[in-house]
């Protein structure tokens, strides 16, 4: 089975701190993703990567930063932490190519609380 | 930005029932995939369903695909309380934007009633 972990299950920080959500998977994935989740809003992709070092703003980047150094590492930062920050974070990874019909593998969730 | 919309929002129901969940979406797609989650947890790929298929199946679930009203219904049968959980639909849309172009909706809130 596919695995994807994520360093944290629950983080509190303050306000203007630089943060690191870490996610590793195991399964060789070409595209790993990093989402935020707030109720009413459903999820909304932050970043992306398709390959190491290669990186692709999503919807929301404002605020954040990510590092893929290592294929099965992808990073998101947050470059100085914000309440409006305090999230659910969701790491996913999958084979290239959605449009090859791959699934997303998700870890589970950090619940991220800026103070 | 979003592109499928669940609908009811929220879904009661009595164990053993049958539960179905819709999604509508806007623009036309490569295929559509449909995920679980359970509170405090990530998401679970449930059945992905391609554009030229109208059916499909996975042990208690159902999918179907309607590309002409573009809209999908999930089928939960027989349900149980484990079914308990938020079911997202997520669509690759035709031309593909970013990442592979995987767009969530906001997700049906389905609970199953002992």
């Amino acid at each position: 089975d596919v695995k994807v972990t994520q360093s944290s299950r629950y983080l509190v920080k303050r306000t203007g701190e630089k943060v690191f959500l870490e996610c590793v998977q195991d399964m060789d994935h070409e595209n790993m993703f990093w989402y935020r989740q707030d109720p009413g809003l459903g999820l909304r992709l932050i970043y992306f990567s398709y390959d190491v070092k290669m990186k692709e703003k999503g919807d929301i980047p404002e605020g954040y930063s990510v590092s893929r150094e290592k294929k099965e590492r992808f990073s998101l930062i947050l470059e100085s932490a914000s309440t409006n920050q305090t999230s659910m974070y969701l790491c996913a990874s999958s084979l290239i190519g959605a449009v090859n019909n791959q699934p997303q593998h998700f870890g589970d969730g950090t619940r991220l609380s800026i103070l | 930005s979003q592109q499928g919309e669940e609908d009811p929002q929220a879904l009661s129901i009595q164990e053993g029932e049958n539960a179905t969940m819709n999604c509508s979406y806007k623009t036309s797609i490569n295929n559509l995939q449909w995920y679980r989650q359970n509170s405090g947890r990530g998401l679970v790929h449930l059945i992905l369903i391609r554009s030229n298929e109208r059916e499909k199946h996975s042990g208690r679930l159902r999918v179907t695909l309607d590309t002409s009203k573009k809209s999908s219904s999930l089928l939960i049968t027989a349900s149980r309380a484990a079914d308990t959980a938020s079911y997202f639909c997520a669509t690759v849309p035709v031309p593909l934007g970013g990442a592979d172009g995987l767009t969530f909706g906001k997700g049906t809130h389905l609970i199953i009633q002992p």
